[in-house]
Protein backbone atom coordinates (compact mmCIF):
# COMPACT_ATOMS: atom_id res chain seq x y z
CA UNK A 1 0.00 0.00 0.00
CA UNK A 2 1.73 3.02 -1.65
CA UNK A 3 -0.43 6.01 -0.11
CA UNK A 4 0.51 8.99 -0.78
CA UNK A 5 3.99 9.35 -2.63
CA UNK A 6 5.90 12.39 -3.05
CA UNK A 7 8.92 12.88 -5.31
CA UNK A 8 11.95 14.20 -4.34
CA UNK A 9 12.86 13.73 -0.69
CA UNK A 10 15.95 16.04 -0.97
CA UNK A 11 16.34 18.93 -3.56
CA UNK A 12 18.86 22.07 -3.46
CA UNK A 13 17.83 24.81 -5.89
CA UNK A 14 19.91 28.27 -6.66
CA UNK A 15 17.87 31.17 -6.36
CA UNK A 16 15.53 31.70 -9.58
CA UNK A 17 15.18 28.35 -10.73
CA UNK A 18 12.01 26.18 -10.46
CA UNK A 19 10.90 23.07 -10.14
CA UNK A 20 7.55 20.55 -9.55
CA UNK A 21 7.28 18.75 -5.99
CA UNK A 22 5.43 15.39 -7.36
CA UNK A 23 2.27 13.97 -5.77
CA UNK A 24 0.46 10.89 -6.15
CA UNK A 25 -2.49 9.34 -4.05
CA UNK A 26 -3.36 5.89 -4.82
CA UNK A 27 -6.27 5.75 -2.17
CA UNK A 28 -8.94 7.68 -4.95
CA UNK A 29 -9.27 10.61 -2.76
CA UNK A 30 -11.21 13.49 -3.66
CA UNK A 31 -9.19 15.84 -1.48
CA UNK A 32 -5.82 16.22 -1.63
CA UNK A 33 -3.28 19.23 0.36
CA UNK A 34 0.05 20.56 0.05
CA UNK A 35 1.40 21.97 3.44
CA UNK A 36 4.76 23.62 4.31
CA UNK A 37 6.03 23.46 7.56
CA UNK A 38 9.26 25.66 8.54
CA UNK A 39 11.80 25.16 10.88
CA UNK A 40 9.80 24.65 14.36
CA UNK A 41 6.85 25.36 13.50
CA UNK A 42 3.16 23.49 12.46
CA UNK A 43 2.08 23.32 9.02
CA UNK A 44 0.67 25.79 6.70
CA UNK A 45 -1.53 25.31 4.10
CA UNK A 46 -0.24 26.12 0.41
CA UNK A 47 -3.21 25.34 -1.94
CA UNK A 48 -6.13 22.56 -1.90
CA UNK A 49 -8.15 20.39 -4.02
CA UNK A 50 -11.44 18.87 -3.90
CA UNK A 51 -11.60 17.11 -6.82
CA UNK A 52 -9.72 16.98 -10.65
CA UNK A 53 -10.06 20.18 -12.18
CA UNK A 54 -10.47 22.53 -8.77
CA UNK A 55 -8.02 24.15 -6.83
CA UNK A 56 -8.05 26.76 -4.39
CA UNK A 57 -5.46 28.59 -2.47
CA UNK A 58 -4.48 28.23 1.31
CA UNK A 59 -2.91 30.55 3.74
CA UNK A 60 1.03 31.00 1.97
CA UNK A 61 0.12 30.66 -1.69
CA UNK A 62 2.61 33.63 -3.28
CA UNK A 63 4.47 31.53 -5.26
CA UNK A 64 3.01 27.88 -6.13
CA UNK A 65 1.37 26.96 -8.67
CA UNK A 66 -1.03 24.06 -8.72
CA UNK A 67 -2.72 21.88 -11.44
CA UNK A 68 -5.08 18.72 -10.74
CA UNK A 69 -5.38 17.37 -13.57
CA UNK A 70 -6.47 13.48 -12.42
CA UNK A 71 -8.11 12.53 -9.20
CA UNK A 72 -4.28 11.18 -8.47
CA UNK A 73 -1.72 13.19 -9.00
CA UNK A 74 -1.20 17.01 -7.20
CA UNK A 75 2.07 18.40 -8.12
CA UNK A 76 2.77 21.96 -6.70
CA UNK A 77 5.08 24.39 -8.78
CA UNK A 78 7.63 26.16 -7.65
CA UNK A 79 8.66 29.34 -9.89
CA UNK A 80 11.87 31.49 -9.25
CA UNK A 81 12.71 30.27 -6.31
CA UNK A 82 13.40 32.00 -3.31
CA UNK A 83 15.47 31.38 0.30
CA UNK A 84 12.27 32.26 1.68
CA UNK A 85 10.83 28.76 0.30
CA UNK A 86 13.47 27.05 1.95
CA UNK A 87 10.87 24.28 3.98
CA UNK A 88 9.37 20.68 4.14
CA UNK A 89 6.81 20.52 1.81
CA UNK A 90 3.69 17.83 2.34
CA UNK A 91 1.57 16.44 0.55
CA UNK A 92 -2.10 15.02 2.25
CA UNK A 93 -5.30 13.67 0.83
CA UNK A 94 -8.13 12.48 2.51
CA UNK A 95 -12.02 11.37 1.16
CA UNK A 96 -15.10 13.71 1.87
CA UNK A 97 -15.97 13.74 5.15
CA UNK A 98 -19.96 14.33 4.87
CA UNK A 99 -22.49 11.79 5.19
CA UNK A 100 -19.61 8.61 5.52
CA UNK A 101 -17.85 6.86 8.59
CA UNK A 102 -14.69 8.17 8.07
CA UNK A 103 -13.22 9.57 10.78
CA UNK A 104 -11.84 12.89 8.92
CA UNK A 105 -8.04 12.75 9.14
CA UNK A 106 -5.22 13.26 5.91
CA UNK A 107 -3.33 10.64 5.08
CA UNK A 108 0.47 12.57 4.49
CA UNK A 109 3.36 11.91 2.74
CA UNK A 110 6.69 11.43 3.79
CA UNK A 111 7.81 15.05 2.91
CA UNK A 112 10.11 16.71 0.65
CA UNK A 113 12.86 18.65 2.32
CA UNK A 114 13.39 21.75 -0.07
CA UNK A 115 16.72 23.80 0.28
CA UNK A 116 17.04 27.18 -1.89
CA UNK A 117 20.38 28.72 -1.97
CA UNK B 1 -11.34 31.98 10.93
CA UNK B 2 -10.56 28.61 12.51
CA UNK B 3 -7.30 28.94 14.89
CA UNK B 4 -5.69 26.28 16.71
CA UNK B 5 -3.40 27.33 19.84
CA UNK B 6 -0.79 24.61 21.84
CA UNK B 7 0.73 27.17 24.72
CA UNK B 8 2.91 24.78 25.34
CA UNK B 9 6.24 24.60 23.08
CA UNK B 10 7.72 22.29 24.75
CA UNK B 11 7.10 19.49 27.73
CA UNK B 12 9.15 16.81 29.63
CA UNK B 13 8.29 13.76 31.58
CA UNK B 14 10.00 10.64 32.96
CA UNK B 15 9.78 7.38 31.64
CA UNK B 16 6.56 5.30 32.94
CA UNK B 17 5.17 8.52 33.56
CA UNK B 18 1.89 10.61 32.12
CA UNK B 19 1.84 13.89 30.64
CA UNK B 20 -0.82 15.97 29.45
CA UNK B 21 -0.71 18.30 26.00
CA UNK B 22 -2.82 21.75 26.11
CA UNK B 23 -4.96 22.25 22.87
CA UNK B 24 -7.25 25.25 22.35
CA UNK B 25 -9.50 26.00 19.43
CA UNK B 26 -11.55 28.75 18.28
CA UNK B 27 -14.49 28.19 15.44
CA UNK B 28 -18.40 29.10 15.34
CA UNK B 29 -18.67 25.47 14.24
CA UNK B 30 -20.64 22.49 15.62
CA UNK B 31 -19.57 20.00 13.81
CA UNK B 32 -15.99 19.25 13.02
CA UNK B 33 -13.18 17.09 13.71
CA UNK B 34 -9.84 17.37 16.67
CA UNK B 35 -6.75 15.34 16.07
CA UNK B 36 -3.46 15.09 17.27
CA UNK B 37 -0.44 14.38 15.45
CA UNK B 38 3.05 13.07 16.03
CA UNK B 39 6.20 13.94 14.64
CA UNK B 40 8.80 12.10 15.27
CA UNK B 41 12.61 12.98 13.91
CA UNK B 42 11.62 10.97 10.60
CA UNK B 43 9.06 13.88 10.01
CA UNK B 44 6.50 11.45 9.13
CA UNK B 45 3.22 12.82 10.16
CA UNK B 46 1.65 10.27 12.62
CA UNK B 47 -2.26 10.12 13.35
CA UNK B 48 -2.54 9.58 17.36
CA UNK B 49 -6.01 10.34 18.11
CA UNK B 50 -8.91 11.70 16.71
CA UNK B 51 -12.42 13.29 18.35
CA UNK B 52 -15.74 13.99 16.35
CA UNK B 53 -17.11 16.79 18.22
CA UNK B 54 -20.87 15.67 18.24
CA UNK B 55 -19.99 12.50 20.62
CA UNK B 56 -19.56 13.68 24.03
CA UNK B 57 -17.07 10.53 24.64
CA UNK B 58 -13.63 11.40 25.06
CA UNK B 59 -11.32 8.95 22.55
CA UNK B 60 -9.17 6.49 23.83
CA UNK B 61 -6.18 4.61 21.86
CA UNK B 62 -3.80 2.29 24.09
CA UNK B 63 -1.98 4.82 26.28
CA UNK B 64 -3.77 7.99 24.23
CA UNK B 65 -6.32 9.56 25.70
CA UNK B 66 -8.03 13.39 25.25
CA UNK B 67 -9.72 15.46 26.99
CA UNK B 68 -12.71 17.14 25.05
CA UNK B 69 -14.45 20.48 26.75
CA UNK B 70 -17.04 21.11 23.69
CA UNK B 71 -17.82 24.37 25.66
CA UNK B 72 -14.70 25.54 26.64
CA UNK B 73 -13.11 24.38 23.12
CA UNK B 74 -10.46 22.88 25.06
CA UNK B 75 -8.83 19.37 23.46
CA UNK B 76 -6.17 17.72 25.51
CA UNK B 77 -4.09 15.15 25.14
CA UNK B 78 -3.18 12.41 28.08
CA UNK B 79 -0.30 10.27 28.00
CA UNK B 80 0.11 7.17 30.14
CA UNK B 81 3.45 5.43 31.07
CA UNK B 82 5.44 7.74 28.53
CA UNK B 83 8.15 5.50 26.63
CA UNK B 84 11.29 6.64 24.36
CA UNK B 85 9.47 6.36 21.59
CA UNK B 86 6.76 9.15 22.50
CA UNK B 87 9.52 11.57 22.01
CA UNK B 88 8.39 13.86 19.02
CA UNK B 89 6.64 17.01 18.44
CA UNK B 90 2.71 16.81 18.97
CA UNK B 91 0.44 18.92 16.71
CA UNK B 92 -2.88 19.50 17.20
CA UNK B 93 -5.42 20.02 14.51
CA UNK B 94 -8.68 21.14 13.36
CA UNK B 95 -11.04 20.34 10.59
CA UNK B 96 -14.64 21.28 9.68
CA UNK B 97 -17.16 18.65 8.94
CA UNK B 98 -18.95 20.55 5.94
CA UNK B 99 -17.74 23.06 3.68
CA UNK B 100 -14.65 24.04 4.10
CA UNK B 101 -12.26 21.28 5.20
CA UNK B 102 -8.60 22.20 5.22
CA UNK B 103 -7.22 20.89 8.20
CA UNK B 104 -6.22 23.76 10.57
CA UNK B 105 -2.38 22.82 12.30
CA UNK B 106 -1.11 24.64 16.14
CA UNK B 107 2.25 25.48 16.73
CA UNK B 108 3.20 21.72 17.89
CA UNK B 109 4.64 20.66 21.94
CA UNK B 110 8.10 19.07 21.29
CA UNK B 111 7.75 16.10 23.93
CA UNK B 112 11.12 14.64 25.50
CA UNK B 113 11.10 11.65 27.61
CA UNK B 114 13.70 11.48 30.20
CA UNK B 115 14.92 7.98 31.15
Amino acid sequence: NAGVTQTPKFRILKIGQSMTLQCTQDMNHNYMYWYRQDPGMGLKLIYYSVGAGITDKGEVPNGYNVSRSTTEDFPLRLELAAPSQTSVYFCASSPRTGGTSFGGELFFGEGSRLTVL
Amino acid sequence: AQTVTQSQPEMSVQEAETVTLSCTYDTSESDYYLFWYKQPPSRQMILVIRQEAYKQQNATENRFSVNFQKAAKSFSLKISDSQLGDAAMYFCAYRSARGNEKLTFGTGTRLTIIP
